[in-house]
């Protein structure tokens, strides 16, 4: 059963646009959240945060905002950049004595174009 | 600059073969963390290892056992490869409450 869902596979924007990502959950034990960016060939890096006690967390261009009610999260980037194209990975933790696994979304890619 | 290293980038194997992948971090982390990256399934959990001689099956182990002697070094080992194995296999590390750092991943191809 998938935990941590990304509905969207593709998601194509103009550069200068805003990308909006999204991710729904299902465990209500999630307490922390997480997006990665992963390029080609090479491994994912982390891109931004948010713990279940806020609703926004921002970083420069890039805003994530959870709905725990909705057990839905999104990211949003702006403006979008033509290297912002990447696959974009949502991801969740579990309290508890999870050892810090993080259950991963299916990933969404992101083209923007110039 | 710290890292997760993963010893290939890119393997061809034959069915049936033994195949060891090596990561090794340099960060002093407690955790490590095997996943494998399929289109459209996203990265899927393995095995995790959070000390030394430590481990625990993910969501998908059948196929795969793990290997963690020294606390900087995580081994995934397939028995017995084949071809539904072959795929992006990605290394990561963290401390208990951190965020993740992966390696650059292995293409493996079984054939």
């Amino acid at each position: 059963d998938q935990q941590v869902k990304q509905n969207s596979p593709s998601l194509s924007v103009q550069e200068g646009r805003i990308s909006i990502l999204n991710c729904d959950y299902t465990n209500s034990m999630f307490d922390y959240f997480l997006w990665y960016k992963k390029y080609p060939a090479e491994g994912p890096t982390f891109l931004i945060s948010i713990s279940s006690i806020k609703d926004k967390n921002e970083d420069g261009r890039f805003t994530v905002f959870l709905n725990k009610s909705a057990k839905h999260l999104s990211l949003h980037i702006v403006p979008s950049q033509p290297g912002d194209s990447a696959v974009y990975f949502c991801a969740a933790k579990g309290g508890g004595t999870s050892y810090g696994k993080l259950t991963f979304g299916q990933g969404t890619i992101l083209t923007v174009h110039p | 600059d710290v890292k997760v290293t993963q010893s290939s980038r890119y393997l061809v194997k034959r069915t049936g073969e033994k195949v060891f992948l090596e990561c090794v971090q340099d960060m002093d982390h407690e955790n490590m963390f095997w996943y494998r990256q399929d289109p459209g399934l996203g990265l899927r959990l393995i095995y995790f290892s959070y000390d030394v001689k430590m481990k625990e099956k993910g969501d998908i182990p059948e196929g795969y056992s793990v290997s963690r002697e020294k606390k900087e070094r995580f081994s995934l080992i397939l028995e017995s490869a084949s071809t539904n194995q072959t795929s992006m296999y990605l290394c990561a590390s963290s401390f208990s409450l951190g965020r993740y750092t992966f390696g650059s991943g292995t293409r493996l191809t079984v054939v």
